[in-house]
């Protein structure tokens, strides 16, 4: 069973419209953290953020913000006024402590911002 | 300072051949990785090293084989290359329990 779906393959939105990535996790775990990383074109993947199973409070960056609800499973990420330079693929990502903190990636979602 | 440098970034060998492909971390991290990202960008966990010690250890063709010579050093030897594995390598590191994966660039094998 896939324990980190991000169900949108792909999403294309235009230059300042706000966009939500959906990212829904399984475990049985009680302490687990999630993650975002985005993959430019360039190809490097880049750290977002961390969350850990204990701490539900949204958190807002610039431009980005998640949402982690534990009630639906989910740790969503919305670029609000996206740009051109948003355009990547992003990575939802799950480490359980009973597994070792091993990482669980979903299949990522590719943006493209159209200008 | 790169925390995770692989070297080389690009490859490009012929069937058959072998190649290693080498990661080092100067983060301090006790945990190393290796991850094959395919055309699809789907990111699969190869292997797992904690303090030198092989923890994590997928389904793999045994003709990949890493190497863990100190906990900051975990390089990854291929022999017989396929073309199926052609891929980006990407080597990543993290302390156990606690952090986030840091990356390394990763490499870019091609198989002809």
């Amino acid at each position: 069973a896939q324990k980190v779906t991000q169900a949108q393959t792909e999403i294309s939105v235009v230059e300042k419209e706000d966009v939500t990535l959906d990212c829904v996790y399984e475990t049985r775990d009680t302490t687990y953290y999630l993650f975002w990383y985005k993959q430019p074109p360039s190809g490097e993947l880049v750290f977002l953020i961390r969350r850990n199973s204990f701490d539900e409070q949204n958190e807002i960056s610039g431009r980005y913000s998640w949402n982690f609800q534990k009630s639906t499973s989910s740790f969503n990420f919305t670029i609000t006024a996206s740009q051109v330079v948003d355009s990547a693929v992003y990575f939802c990502a799950l480490s359980e402590k009973n597994t070792g903190n091993q990482f669980y990636f979903g299949t990522g979602t590719s943006l493209t911002v159209i200008p | 300072d790169t925390a995770v440098s692989q070297t080389p970034k690009y490859l490009v060998t012929q069937m058959g051949n072998d190649k290693s492909i080498k990661c080092e971390q100067n983060l301090g991290h006790d945990t190393m990785y290796w991850y094959k990202q395919d055309s699809k960008k789907f990111l699969k966990i190869m292997f797992s090293y904690n303090n030198k010690e092989l923890i994590i250890n997928e389904t793999v063709p045994n003709r990949f084989s890493p190497k863990s010579p100190d906990k900051a050093h975990l390089n990854l030897h291929i022999n017989s290359l396929e073309l199926g594995d052609s891929a980006v390598y990407f080597c990543a590191s993290s302390q156990a329990g606690v952090g986030e994966l840091f990356f390394g660039e990763g490499s870019r094998l091609t198989v002809l």
